[in-house]
């Protein structure tokens, strides 16, 4: 089992352009969730998904920010027309369907805008 | 609202010595929490969740709903314990959403 794969490690973009983040939840895990790492802060929850459906978003910007996880695939986090304050870790977690557990975490994607 | 709070940021101790990282949450709620664990470049793990009540690494911790605290002990600290602990609560609703603290680092220094 290799885990949750989060890809890439690293992404640079400039302002103004497009970010794709995906995550590839460890096998048997239905339930994805993704969060910020703001330098210097803690993980902040943005959103959670089962596939095909967004359950809860309630931590994703209003604007720019969208996430999807689709019937095949991974799932995606996408940001658009970044900006530097965008600049973070993001990571992806899964877990089983009402697993008391916790999470298994991917190692993160590091997104930094010049 | 929900919130996770881990006063310290930088904990430094020798090796030997004991340790508390300390977490304080606000939750109405009936509690989950955890403690994760994030070595030099890599991936958070999960360390310890309190239904368990297991020792993981010589490190132990006990939710005090009481003091609303879920505090992280080791009585000797080694060296490979440095590293970003973070504290995370768990709200109820049919999911894992986790809400974490800010995370305490660690340093062991020999």
């Amino acid at each position: 089992n290799a885990g949750v794969m989060q890809n890439p490690r690293h992404l640079v973009r400039r302002r103004g352009q497009e970010a794709r983040l995906r995550c590839s939840p460890m096998k048997g895990h239905s339930h994805v969730y993704w969060y910020r790492q703001l330098p210097e802060e803690g993980l902040k929850f943005m959103v959670y998904l089962q596939k095909e459906n967004i359950i809860d978003e309630s931590g994703m910007p209003k604007e720019r920010f969208s996430a999807e996880f689709p019937k095949e695939g991974p799932s995606i986090l996408r940001i658009q027309q970044v900006v530097r304050g965008d600049s973070a870790a993001y990571f992806c977690a899964s877990s089983p369907p009402l697993s008391g557990n916790g999470y298994t975490f991917g190692s993160g994607t590091r997104l930094t805008v010049v | 609202a929900q919130r996770v709070t881990q006063p310290e940021k930088l904990l430094s101790v020798f090796k030997g010595a004991p340790v508390e990282l300390k977490c304080n949450y606000s939750y109405s709620g009936s509690p989950e929490l955890f403690w994760y664990v994030q070595y030099s470049r890599q991936r958070l793990q999960l360390l310890l969740r309190h239904i368990s009540r297991e020792s993981i690494k010589g490190f132990t911790a006990d939710l005090n709903k009481g003091e609303t605290s879920f505090h992280l002990k080791k009585p000797f600290a080694q060296e490979e314990d440095s590293a970003m602990y973070y504290c995370a609560l768990s709200i109820s609703g049919g999911y894992n959403k986790l809400i974490f603290g800010a995370g305490t680092r660690l340093a062991v220094h020999p």
